[in-house]
């Protein structure tokens, strides 16, 4: 089975930088994501991660480790319209399973002037 | 930029009723999943599409649910007989090859 964790809410400030940590424990791993949800719409993609370390988009990174079961999402130069749930995804990669996601709480992120 | 596209947007019904959830994925892309979100919770995985047959299905998945696509570009999800704790976000998702799940807009679902 999965298990992921990540914090249900941060607050920061506009021009910050945050931090939303992510752990998991699975069965047949195969990628980590990241998506950007705001309230009543859909999940939208921000990232993958599948080998260990940073991978960097613009003002978003995130981070793997995989033998620590660990990722993060950071978020620079923070904006108002980055107020959001993020919500971490762990892809399995058994092909049977359909590479299907399993996603986490979701961290809501407020943003404030 | 191709889409994932769902009908209808909302849809409200009796306990008891059938309802259909639309889906058009994204042309060419070969892998289909219908997830659900419960208002205040996570995204929960419900089945997955290939190949015209279910490759897994969650628990959530129980006979009261089925999938199909019906002429090549339509992905179908049924309730059979809805009860109060269907209420819900249903997303339907596709991907290619590679490694991103495009999800749709998703459709309210609303059980009275």
């Amino acid at each position: 089975g999965q298990n992921i964790d990540q914090p249900t809410e941060m607050t920061a400030t506009e021009g910050a930088i945050v931090q939303i940590n992510c752990t998991y424990q699975t069965s047949g791993f195969n990628g980590l994501f990241w998506y950007q949800q705001h309230a009543g719409e859909a999940p939208t993609f921000l990232s993958y991660n599948v080998l260990d370390g940073l991978e960097e988009k613009g003002r978003f990174s995130s981070f793997l480790s995989r033998s620590k079961g660990y990722s993060y999402l950071l978020l620079k130069e923070l904006q108002m319209k980055d107020s959001a749930s993020y919500l971490c995804a762990v892809r399995d990669g058994r092909e049977a399973a359909g590479n299907k996601l399993t996603f986490g709480g979701g961290t809501r992120v407020l943003v404030k002037p | 930029e191709p889409e994932v596209t769902q009908t209808p947007s909302h849809q409200v019904t009796q306990m008891g009723q059938e309802v259909i959830l639309r889906c058009v994925p994204i042309s060419n892309h070969l892998y289909f999943y219908w997830y659900r979100q419960i208002l205040g919770q996570k995204v929960e995985f419900l089945v997955s599409f290939y190949n015209n047959e279910i490759s897994e299905k969650s628990e959530i998945f129980d006979d009261q649910f089925s999938v199909e696509r019906p002429d090549g570009s339509n992905f179908t999800l049924k309730i059979r007989s809805t009860k109060l704790e269907d209420s819900a976000m249903y997303f339907c998702a596709d991907r290619d090859r590679e490694y991103e799940q495009y999800f749709g807009p998703g459709t309210r679902l609303t059980v009275t």
